[in-house]
């Protein structure tokens, strides 16, 4: 089956940790996304890739860090510099163009 | 900064009634599309319309647009309970690097009583 994927759905992480968040899709859609959702807010753009091997900041990039080595892959981490990472994460990807975006299932991260 | 607005927050209504959630924004689009959310979920995306549209269809769904008033609202029709979710809409935008990305609103938590 096509789609897009994320795991873990839930983790934990201790202040102070990196941690790192799956995306990957088999879409074959060029554009990828990081999204972050805090409770009763919409999404607010993390990051973004238009094609391998390029990425650009979105609005909230501090504190976090991504990576686009294959098409099918745009993992998020959260670095120890983020100050409030406790979030819903969703990943999203898309054909270039400001289109319809596909988005995953999302991962809960609390910091403990 | 979050471009589209929805309007109410929160809305509650019975099963078979009609449901109306509007958006604003602030700046030219090319599109405006709207999502759903169930609880805890991913978004799912619902209805794209273009800014030389006016009103578009699918299902039970039907969506406005006003360009002259930077507005557009969601219409669910005969809602059921497995209406209940969020709702967003999301314009389009160009990053400070020149490429498109989607601002969305803060959404319409809609619930549907059986």
């Amino acid at each position: 089956d096509g789609g897009i994927t994320q795991s873990p759905k839930y983790l934990f992480r201790k202040e102070g940790q990196n941690v790192t968040l799956s995306c990957e899709q088999n879409l074959n859609h060029d554009a990828m996304y990081w999204y972050r959702q805090d409770p009763g807010q919409g999404l607010r753009l993390i990051y973004y890739s238009q094609i391998v091997n390029d990425f650009q900041k979105g609005d909230i990039a501090e504190g976090y860090s991504v990576s686009r080595e294959k098409k099918e892959s745009f993992p998020l981490t959260v670095t120890s510099a983020q100050k409030n990472p406790t979030a819903f994460y969703l990943c999203a990807s898309g054909y270039r163009g400001g289109n319809e975006q596909f988005f995953g299932p999302g991962t809960r991260l609390t910091v403990l | 900064s979050q471009q589209g607005e929805e309007d109410p927050q929160a809305l509650s209504i019975q099963e078979g009634e009609n449901a109306t959630m509007n958006c604003s924004y602030k700046t030219s689009i090319n599109n405006l599309q709207w999502y759903r959310q169930n609880s805890g979920r991913g978004l799912v995306h619902l209805i794209l319309i273009r800014s030389n549209e006016r009103e578009k269809h699918s299902g039970r769904l039907r969506v406005t647009l006003d360009t002259s008033k930077k507005s557009s609202s969601l219409l669910i029709t005969a809602s059921r309970a497995a209406d209940t979710a969020s709702y967003f809409c999301a314009t389009d935008a160009i990053t400070q690097g020149g490429s498109e990305k989607l601002v969305f609103g803060k959404g319409t938590k809609l619930t549907v009583n059986p």
